[in-house]
């Protein structure tokens, strides 16, 4: 089965850390990943993608990401988290022509 | 970027009852997806509707407890029938960017609480 998964339900940084938020996935193909990020009492916003190219992605609020075929590993990173970054995190996977199916949810929480 | 209107905001309703939730995007899209999150949690899709067609549903959700509507490129409406305290969620409207890119965008939900 198709899937994707999120093994930490929180992630704790302190500011000026760096951060990392682990995503592995399982589908067949190919994959096309993503990271969408949202904030308290909104609706999701993208963050970025990969799709094929560079396994290295860099996305909005300085966010990047990590694709791994090996290790069935899209993780995405911070060099230096604010404050501002404390969010619930998603990652997903495409399936099929344009269905995005999304991981369980990672909530970050930065301490300033 | 796609800007999409959802209304309402949030309700309150009673078990039994039915919710109609409209979603209005300020571009035509081909599809559009609607998703239920139940607080805190991850994002179930609940189906896809293409204009002019019956709606795609995912396993575990039917078209009459969620019956959708899709009359144009830039409008759909979801209805939550016969609504229980579990259907208490929020339901997310979402739209495929240009380009057959995979990247979606969403409306800010609509957060339904049944008593």
């Amino acid at each position: 089965a198709q899937s994707v998964a999120q093994p930490e339900d929180q992630v704790n940084v302190a500011e000026g850390n760096p951060l990392t938020v682990k995503c592995t996935y399982s589908v067949s193909g190919n994959p096309y990943l993503f990271w969408y990020v949202q904030y308290p009492n909104r609706g999701l916003q993208f963050l970025l993608k990969y799709i094929t190219g560079d396994n290295l992605v860099k996305g909005s609020y300085g966010f990047e990401a990590e694709f791994n075929k090996s290790q069935t590993s899209f993780h995405l990173k911070k060099p230096s988290a604010l404050v501002s970054d404390s969010a619930l995190y998603f990652c997903a996977v495409r399936v099929g022509a344009s269905k995005i199916i999304f991981g369980s949810g990672t909530r970050l929480s930065i301490r300033p | 970027s796609a800007v999409i209107s959802q209304k309402p905001s949030r309700d309150i309703c009673q078990r039994g009852t039915s919710l109609t939730i409209q979603c209005q995007v300020d571009s035509q899209v081909t599809m559009m997806f609607w998703y239920r999150q139940q607080p805190g949690q991850s994002l179930t899709l609940i189906a896809t509707a293409n204009q002019g067609s019956e709606a795609t549903y995912e396993s575990g959700f039917v078209i009459d407890k969620f019956p959708i509507s899709r009359p144009n490129l830039t409008f759909s409406t979801l209805t939550v029938s016969n609504l229980s305290p579990e259907d208490s969620s929020i339901y997310l409207c979402s739209v495929e960017k240009t380009g057959n890119t995979g990247e979606l965008f969403f409306g800010e939900g609509s957060r339904l609480t049944v008593l």
